[in-house]
């Protein structure tokens, strides 16, 4: 199966700044089919990123995807209040999916 | 837009079985697939296996292989995950999620938690 890490396990920022994280793949993802996910407390995860670039619907423009072969980025240009959650990335090229171990993004 | 229901929440003991329901409504049932994945307390998503209404055999993962079962009921636009053998460590929310060919899995479920114990 095809394994996805994520980096870092804890994003520590404040309000405003830039987050980029990681996902990276232990082999290629079929045609970037790579997704990113928000998961709030409580609440079911949500589609941010799909093919590893293209916004979902809804989805502010803050929110960015790019990468492609094994390796992923998430950014999110400046940091609101309520992005502050858990992020997985996710493949669904190839069977099993499989996700990331998350990256929690929390308040400095 | 589609949307999915889940059943309530389950308290099971060890060793039975439990079975959740996923209730699909707008869209094509059959045509698009339904994936369940699941989150123990505190813990990352893990893909438990999907199925394609429409071809109606579903894949499971490895780990869950001979204890999970997928199937859809096409009259009712509802999909169940049954699992079996139930253990301590089963404890999780479970997910229903749909998703086009090759799509990523979009809308969600709202969760069912389900709690194994004695």
């Amino acid at each position: 199966e095809n394994v996805l890490t994520q980096s870092p396990g804890t994003l520590s920022l404040s309000p405003g700044e830039r987050a980029t994280l990681s996902c990276r793949a232990s082999q290629s993802v079929s045609s970037s089919y790579l997704a990113w996910y928000q998961q709030k407390p409580g609440q079911a995860p949500r589609l941010l990123i799909y093919g590893a670039s293209s916004r979902a619907t809804g989805i502010p423009d803050r929110f960015s995807g790019s990468g492609s072969g094994t390796d992923f980025t998430l950014t999110i240009s400046s940091l609101e209040p309520e992005d502050f959650a858990v992020y997985y990335c996710q493949q669904y090229g190839t069977s099993p999916l499989t996700f990331g171990g998350g990256t929690r993004v929390e308040i400095k | 837009q589609v949307q999915l229901v889940q059943s309530g929440a389950e308290v099971k003991k060890p060793g039975s079985s439990v079975k959740v329901s996923c209730k699909a409504s707008g869209g094509t049932f059959s045509s698009y697939a339904i994936s369940w994945v699941r989150q123990a307390p505190g813990q990352g998503l893990e893909w438990m296996g999907g199925i394609i209404p429409i071809y109606g055999t579903a894949n499971y993962a490895q780990k869950f292989q001979g204890r999970v079962t997928i199937i859809t009921d096409e009259s009712t636009s509802t999909a169940y995950m049954e699992l079996s053998s139930l253990r301590s460590e089963d404890t999780a929310m479970y997910y229903c999620a749909s998703s086009g060919h090759y799509k990523p899995l979009d809308p969600w479920g709202q969760g069912t938690l389900v709690t194994v114990s004695s």
